[in-house]
């Protein structure tokens, strides 16, 4: 497919564990972005990537969190020690820089923290 | 910190009223857009704005950008249940240098046959 796509789409995980989060952007789109959405709420920015590099980590909540796209393309995003606030919809984004900003967003991959 | 609010936040209507959503903010942004998101996908855009007292119209939805770039609206008209799922306006750029969109907190739009 031609779109973003996110694996898996729901996960389930116990407190404490670990756990990676991936994003295939659209082929060709150098900035990759990846968001927060709590049940209710609208998303919240966590990470921007230009390439391969973290261009913007403002938006992640703790040193718990941390993401990387080691050839430019896919991106993980992978979270330490889960709490049961982590239980959100992630999503991911990418876009071609530089053309009016339109990010393409995946479908997410929903976290459960038991 | 740039926050964008929206309302109302819950919308239940019958199929042929029409309604208006808000996105009201304290801060400029250089680009304002309008995402639809359906349960389980991710948000989808349908327009962006750009210009102060800029309107956009896409078939029955009129979007307009307020003259500061502060502020915008969705106007729906003659509703239909097709059009139900979430609606979130997001602002680029302003004060913020980097490349990420600022959501506002959504409209959860159901419309009745």
């Amino acid at each position: 497919g031609a779109g973003v796509s996110q694996t898996p789409s729901n996960k389930v995980t116990e407190k404490g564990k670990y756990v990676e989060l991936r994003c295939d952007p659209i082929s060709g789109h150098t900035a990759l972005y990846w968001y927060r959405q709590s049940l209710g709420q609208g998303p919240e920015f966590l990470i921007y990537f230009q390439g391969t590099g973290a261009a913007d980590d403002s938006g992640l909540p703790n040193d718990r969190f941390f993401a990387v796209r080691p050839e430019g393309s896919v991106s993980t995003l992978k979270i330490q020690r889960t709490e049961r606030g982590d239980s959100a919809v992630y999503l991911c984004a990418s876009s071609r820089f530089g053309q009016g900003n339109e990010q393409f967003f995946g479908p997410g991959t929903r976290l459960t923290v038991l | 910190t740039q926050l964008l609010e929206q309302s109302p936040q819950f919308l239940s209507i019958q199929e042929g009223e029409n309604l208006t959503v808000y996105c009201n903010s304290s801060s400029v942004f250089s680009s304002l857009q309008w995402y639809r998101q359906e349960p389980g996908e991710g948000p989808v855009l349908l327009v962006t704005v750009v210009t102060g007292g800029e309107v956009k119209k896409l078939k029955r939805l009129t979007f307009q950008f307020g003259d500061a770039r502060k502020d915008s609206s969705l106007h729906i008209t003659a509703a239909q249940p097709g059009d139900t799922g979430l609606y979130l306006c997001a602002g680029a750029g302003g004060d913020n240098a980097g490349n990420m969109l600022t959501f506002g907190g959504g409209t959860r739009l159901m419309v009745k046959p």
